[in-house]
């Protein structure tokens, strides 16, 4: 099965720049997508295709792949930022696997 | 805008079934456009994506869930719906409802997603 790995935490102070890794094998044939997780609330997907942004996310949020990993990047990061942050991709035909999960505390 | 809602029972006996469905309102789940998807997330861990459903009826599972679950459509209520049987304290989770949005190459994303419906298997 696939697996997609992601650092427990991150901790960064308002201002500074997160970055979130997420790697797996099938990142290097695959694209990735990433989603901000807050207690209560629906998920919002900030990132999809490794680096395109939804419309409505801030331009603080941006992502990069390279290989077997990708990352996503919040500069500037907001106290309004602080969640859990969740990589996505595909498996075989139309399955999908999540990461691991990265709580990130502002 | 295309808005999820889940609903169902919060607390299911083990060895019994698990039902939900989820209102989609801003758009029709007959849509040739749409895939409608289920993915959970138990207390203190990770997501699981467990299926998703073409509006014609085509179904995806989750090879680890593929014998326990069936996901259906209901044009006629504009809803979709999960069904898990022989739950146990495994299941216990988050259940979200979700979009996947097919690219034309590449795996699918989820967007929208509703605001999820905690699900406790208790006796």
């Amino acid at each position: 099965s696939y697996e997609l790995t992601q650092p427990p935490s991150v901790s960064v102070s308002p201002g500074q720049t997160a970055r979130i890794t997420c790697s797996g094998d099938i990142l290097s044939k695959e694209y990735a997508h990433w989603y901000q997780m807050k207690p209560g609330q629906a998920p919002v997907l900030v990132i999809f295709q490794d680096t395109e942004r939804p419309s409505g996310i801030p331009d603080r949020f941006s992502g990069y792949s390279s290989g077997t990993a990708v990352t996503l990047t919040i500069s500037g990061v907001q106290a309004e930022d602080e969640a859990d942050y969740y990589c996505q991709s595909g498996a075989s035909s139309a399955t999908y696997v999540f990461g691991t999960g990265t709580k990130v505390t502002v | 805008q295309l808005q999820l809602q889940e609903s169902g029972p919060g607390l299911v006996k083990p060895s019994g079934t698990l039902s939900l469905t989820c209102s989609v309102s801003g758009g029709s789940v007959s849509s040739a456009s749409y895939y409608w998807g289920w993915v959970r997330q138990p207390p203190g861990k990770g997501l699981e994506w467990i299926g998703s459903i073409y509006y014609s009826g085509g179904t995806y599972y989750n090879p680890s869930l593929d014998s326990r679950v069936t996901i259906s459509v209901d044009t006629s209520r504009n809803q979709f719906s999960l069904r898990l049987t022989s739950v146990t304290a495994a299941d216990t989770a988050i259940y979200y409802c979700a979009r996947p949005v097919i690219p034309v190459t590449g795996p699918s994303w989820f967007d929208p997603w509703g605001q999820g419906t905690l699900v406790t298997v208790s006796s």
